[in-house]
């Protein structure tokens, strides 16, 4: 346990469907992060946080939509999303932008 | 802009051998290093942290060296155990978090 929590584990949607992934940290971390993991290729830094103010997005498409309504929690919401979309989601936190980071176990998605 | 490669891509060892994962990176302008662990659809478990100014960090079995100036960090598994088993994760951070795509670490019983 790393103290970061992702739900759900698994999902799979539809093209038209909307849906939302759900990171929780209750460490007192100040920074939060979502990356994506896709076979064969690095982790992805898709969107970073510092004290709930995005300070980063790394040209993700408009249908991941990053949400955090405060320093513990932090969703990505999802809409229309494509097949080439499925992968790993993993949600990071750190208690600064260049400290040590701690991920959680990851979300599943499906797209089909 | 920040590369972070790490060979071999897949290893396969007998248990019980030691043996040494590599990460090279291609800024020495870095504030640490950190080794994860990963199974297989989960998550990464960090195992070690090495900040620029250190050499090393040990935990257990596991030993991490930074060479910040060649661009290099090793990470050492003594008396590899099948638990051991995993794919291992390199990163760099400057003014992000940059990864290596992993070795995939199979110990043989």
């Amino acid at each position: 346990e790393t103290g970061v929590t992702q739900t759900p584990r698994h999902l799979v949607m539809g093209m038209t469907n909307k849906k939302s992934l759900k990171c929780e940290q209750h460490l007192g971390h100040n920074a939060m992060y979502w990356y994506k993991q896709s076979a064969k290729k690095p982790l992805e830094l898709m969107f970073v946080y510092s004290l709930e103010e995005r300070v980063e997005n790394n040209s993700v498409p408009s249908r991941f939509s990053p949400e955090c309504p405060n320093s513990s929690h932090l969703f990505l919401h999802l809409h229309t999303l494509q097949p080439e979309d499925s992968a790993l989601y993993l949600c990071a936190s750190s208690p600064g932008l260049i400290t040590e980071a701690f991920f959680g176990q990851g979300t599943r998605l499906t797209v089909v | 802009k920040q590369e972070v490669t790490q060979i071999p891509a897949a290893l396969s060892v007998p248990e019980g051998e030691n043996l040494v994962l590599n990460c090279s990176f291609t800024d020495s302008a870095i504030y640490n290093l950190q080794w994860f662990r990963q199974d297989p659809g989960k998550g990464l478990t960090s195992l070690l942290l090495i900040q620029s100014s250190q050499r090393e960090q040990t935990s257990g079995r596991l030993n991490a060296s930074l060479d910040k100036s060649s661009g290099r960090s090793t990470l050492y598994i003594a008396a590899s155990q099948p638990g051991d088993s995993a794919t291992y994760l390199c990163a760099v951070r400057d003014d992000k978090i940059i990864f290596g795509k992993g070795t995939r670490l199979h110990i043989l019983p």
